[in-house]
């Protein structure tokens, strides 16, 4: 059982859409990041959210940390067709494990 | 610096025999973590080293597995007896401290295929 729901699984959208993921727990988490995966390689860093209610924003993906630090939120700004792929969410709940969401699985169509 | 290494990449071996993989951290990272990930999965914590010691093993890793950081440097997982259900994609990651900031930096993985 993850820890970290993460919804929805699958999102095929048209390229220049805008797209919500969603990852959603009832523990706290220290810190909560987002990963990239792409098939047959390892996650990459995206970004971590530390304070209740923080808004990051990198270029067109903008990811907020919810108040209560128990959920987040990534949203995508006129998706492009490099945009897809996994979208992990993971929360810290010491200092060195992270606990992984299943993913959503994000395909952009040219 | 080149990142997280792991090798091989890919491994496919029958079941029953034993297998072992290797992660190359970043240089200066002294911590090291392996995790497992299964189609359709997250990644799932299996055990973490600060320098060469293991400070804690998820009880996924069974009898069977071992892993060891002998210098603090690069680390082994060892799968002995593979089963059909060690199929899976093997990832090692490092840090230079807690997730924090900088999280972990993940090598490429090693994927098992037990047939």
């Amino acid at each position: 059982t993850q820890l970290l729901e993460q919804s929805p699984q699958f999102l095929s959208i048209q390229e220049g859409e805008n797209l919500t993921v969603y990852c959603n727990s009832s523990s706290v988490f220290s810190s909560l990041q987002w990963y990239r995966q792409e098939p047959g390689e390892g996650p990459v860093l995206l970004v971590t959210v530390v304070t209740g209610g923080e808004v990051k924003k990198l270029k067109r993906l903008t990811f907020q940390f919810g108040d209560a630090r128990k959920d987040s939120s990534l949203h995508i700004t006129a998706a492009q067709p490099g945009d897809t792929g996994l979208y992990l969410c993971a929360g810290a709940s010491n200092d060195y494990k992270l606990s992984f969401g299943a993913g959503t699985t994000v395909t952009v169509r040219a | 610096d080149t990142g997280v290494s792991q090798n091989p990449r890919h491994k496919i071996t029958k079941r029953g025999q034993n297998v072992t993989f290797r992660c190359d951290p970043i240089s200066e990272h002294n911590r090291l973590y392996w995790y497992r990930q299964t189609l359709g999965q997250g990644p799932e914590f299996l055990t973490y080293f600060q320098n060469e010691a293991q400070l804690e093993k998820s009880r996924l890793l069974s009898d069977r597995f071992s892993a060891e950081r002998p210098k603090g440097s690069f680390s082994t997982l060892e799968i002995q007896r593979t089963e059909q259900g060690d199929s899976a994609m093997y990832l090692c990651a490092s840090s230079l401290d807690g997730p924090g900031d900088r999280g972990y930096t993940f090598g490429s993985g090693t994927r098992l295929t037990v047939v």
